[in-house]
């Protein structure tokens, strides 16, 4: 069975800095990898995913991730965070053949010091 | 562009009583799920389909009952509600096996088992 782990509960950082929010997954085979951002009050948006192909994924809003098999991870990266960008910020990883079952991580709330 | 439209979007229940959430998609998506939110948590899988007439356990499936009877609806039942299904719940859909893609989230719905 797949699992999502995003050790990081809450971490702030200041308006201008950069941003990485570690996410790690357990899964047998190839993993269809994604992150969801959450803003207060709102539905989840997608940010980016990983199918197959070029491992450093862009994403909207300026994110990136890059997928490390060796490490099992799928860190999403900011190079100049906006106060916009708070929120909650989901990894996700699909299993099966068409990513048909969908794990969440626990999340990470991000906060941005003015 | 009405997209995920889930109903209720509030309610309370006491102990003991049964209730229906229901998850309407006018986007032909193959694949539906239902997911619950709860803080520190992220999101966790209830159950979920991958077409009209089938369903799939999640991760937290125990005390829920789930239905996909038409390809747009997806139905999560509650045949006894307990406290601690307390809970924010989220349905979402997505394309099937070609298009291994993003979810579509409803604006969730708020339960609260007194």
């Amino acid at each position: 069975a797949q699992s999502v782990t995003q050790p990081d509960i809450h971490i702030t950082v200041s308006e201008g800095a950069s941003l990485e929010l570690r996410c790690n997954y357990s899964y047998g085979a190839t993993p269809y990898l994604f992150w969801y951002v959450q803003s207060p009050g709102q539905g989840l948006q997608l940010l980016l995913k990983y199918f197959s192909g070029d491992t450093l994924v862009q994403g909207i809003k300026g994110f990136e991730a890059e997928f490390k098999r060796s490490q099992s991870s799928f860190n999403l990266r900011k190079p100049s965070v906006h106060w916009s960008d708070a929120a909650e910020y989901f990894c996700a990883v699909g299993a099966g053949s068409s990513a048909s079952k969908i794990i969440f991580g626990s999340g990470t709330r991000l906060s941005i010091r003015p | 562009n009405a997209g995920v439209t889930q109903t209720p979007k509030f309610r309370v229940l006491k102990t003991g009583q049964s209730m229906t959430l229901l998850c309407a998609q006018d986007m032909n998506h193959e694949y539906m799920y239902w997911y619950r939110q709860d803080p520190g948590m992220g999101l966790r899988l209830i159950h979920y389909s991958v077409g009209e007439g089938t369903t799939a356990k999640g991760e937290v499936p125990d005390g829920y009952n789930v239905s996909r009877l038409k390809k747009q609806n997806f139905l999560l039942g509650l045949e006894s509600a307990a406290p601690s299904q307390t809970s924010v719940y989220f349905c979402a859909s997505r394309q099937g096996q070609l298009y291994t893609g993003e979810l579509f989230f409803g604006e969730g719905s708020r339960l609260t088992v007194l």
